[in-house]
């Protein structure tokens, strides 16, 4: 089955550590994004990318670090810099750049600093 | 940062009922308007998007219309069923936006109660 996974489904992080959020598309798309949720906010931009080794910043990029080595897997870490990292994380992907097409998305990662 | 809203933020309905709910966006530089329906513990998926002023798709029960000219869309459900129960979020990008990067509003999120 084509589509995107994350994981873990959730995860729990002692404050000062950094940890690492996975996601994987099999769809062959270009673009992917990461986006953050919290309660009664709207999804947040964090990071996107477009091409392998190409990445950028998003609206709340402060505290986070991504990577693109594969088309296929665009992993977020959440360093100890960011300030209060317990939320919801949406990883989402698209088929390219031009076009206003609908983003595909993961099951999210729920991620809780102990 | 661009303003998405959307209202109301939660809606409780009986079965059978008829809703709809709104989204504002900018009314400048419009390309393309999503709207995406996210279950509980499902990833989001979407339902419509809509680029041209004048636009009405309609997928089953559910129908969305557009005004870019005002900068509004309303979404409606006709005859809500319990698994229309979901949280409905919509999503502005704008012309010449980055890597088909989206605005989410906070979301309107139905309850139908059989």
């Amino acid at each position: 089955d084509g589509g995107i996974t994350q994981s873990p489904k959730y995860l729990f992080r002692k404050e000062g550590q950094n940890v690492t959020l996975s996601c994987e598309q099999n769809l062959n798309h270009d673009a992917m994004y990461w986006y953050r949720q919290d309660p009664g906010q709207g999804l947040r931009l964090i990071y996107y990318s477009q091409i392998v080794n190409d990445f950028q910043k998003g609206d709340i990029a402060e505290g986070y670090s991504v990577s693109r080595e594969k088309k296929e897997s665009f992993p977020l870490t959440v360093t100890s810099a960011q300030k209060n990292p317990t939320a919801f994380y949406l990883c989402a992907s698209k088929p390219g750049l031009a076009g206003a097409g609908e983003q595909f998305f993961g099951p999210g990662t729920r991620l809780t600093v102990l | 940062i661009l303003n998405v809203e959307q209202s109301p933020q939660s809606l409780h309905v009986q079965e059978g009922d008829s809703t709809n709910f709104t989204c504002s966006f900018p009314s400048s530089n419009f390309y393309a308007l999503h709207w995406y329906r996210w279950e509980t513990a499902k990833s989001p998926e979407a339902l419509f998007v809509m680029t041209l002023n004048g636009d009405e798709k309609k997928k089953g029960q559910i129908s969305a219309t557009l005004n870019t000219k005002e900068g509004y869309s309303y979404l409606y459900i006709k005859g809500s069923q319990p698994e229309d129960s979901a949280t409905y979020l919509c999503a502005f990008r704008g012309r010449g936006s980055t890597l088909g990067r989206l605005y989410f509003g906070r979301g309107t999120q139905l309850t139908v109660w059989p």
